[in-house]
């Protein structure tokens, strides 16, 4: 399985960008890299995906790597409402079947 | 538009017995994935399902299981629980592709005793 390494927490001030890094070495040239993000005592919520191309959405916007090894979630100016687990996850094919594979997570916090 | 619903929100079992779960998609959504998440392992993807139909799965054990409706309704059933199958699960459902943008219910905590 390709696998995502993410640092396991962050800190940054309200109204600051915040870049969240993501290590997936061995993804394959089909993979898919996902991010979402978990509140407290909620389901992940979707924040944005890509394969090559860097993606902007109105939430976040996402970095790829020219050799796609890494990716960097872009938040342009935190919130205290950005505060949560942030997952890097691959979207992983193989033998016709897909699955996605969580990295372990970011936990972000904000200062207010 | 109402979200993912999953029932039940809270269950305690004692190891031996089995349990169903249950998620109702977003109206419209034909995909329902589901996954596990224990702070020992994190979030796993357990298997999804589209059109009444297991499209992709996981590296989960067969006691785990799943079916879909033709309403789109889905249920995941556990057999024979170990503790370890203490989680919480949650069930995730999009449009018709498998991993589009994925829309999360809240999850069922199961509690093994």
């Amino acid at each position: 399985d390709a696998k995502t390494t993410q640092p396991n927490s962050m800190e940054s001030n309200e109204e600051e960008p915040v870049h969240l890094p993501c290590n997936h070495s061995t993804i394959s040239g089909t993979d898919y890299i996902h991010w979402y993000r978990q509140l407290p005592s909620q389901g992940p919520e979707y924040v944005i995906h890509g394969l090559t191309s860097n993606v902007n959405n109105r939430m976040a916007s996402l970095a790829i790597a020219e050799d796609r090894k890494s990716s960097t979630l872009i938040l342009h100016r935190a919130t205290l409402r950005d505060a949560a687990v942030y997952y890097c996850i691959l979207r992983d094919r193989e033998g016709g079947s897909e699955k996605l594979v969580f990295g372990k997570g970011t936990k972000l916090t904000v200062n207010p | 538009k109402a979200g993912v619903t999953q029932t039940p929100r809270y269950l305690i079992k004692t190891r031996g017995q089995q349990v169903t779960l249950s998620c109702s998609p977003i109206s419209g959504h034909r995909s329902v994935s589901w996954y596990q998440q224990t702070p020992g392992q994190g979030l796993q993807f357990l298997f999804e399902y589209f059109s009444e139909t297991q499209r992709n799965k996981g590296n989960f054990p067969g006691r785990f299981s799943g079916r879909q409706f033709s309403n789109s309704r889905s249920e995941m059933n556990v057999s024979t629980l170990e503790l370890g199958d203490s989680a919480l699960y949650l069930c995730a459902s999009s449009l018709a592709q498998a991993f589009g943008e994925l829309f999360f219910g809240e999850g069922s905590r199961l509690t093994v005793l």
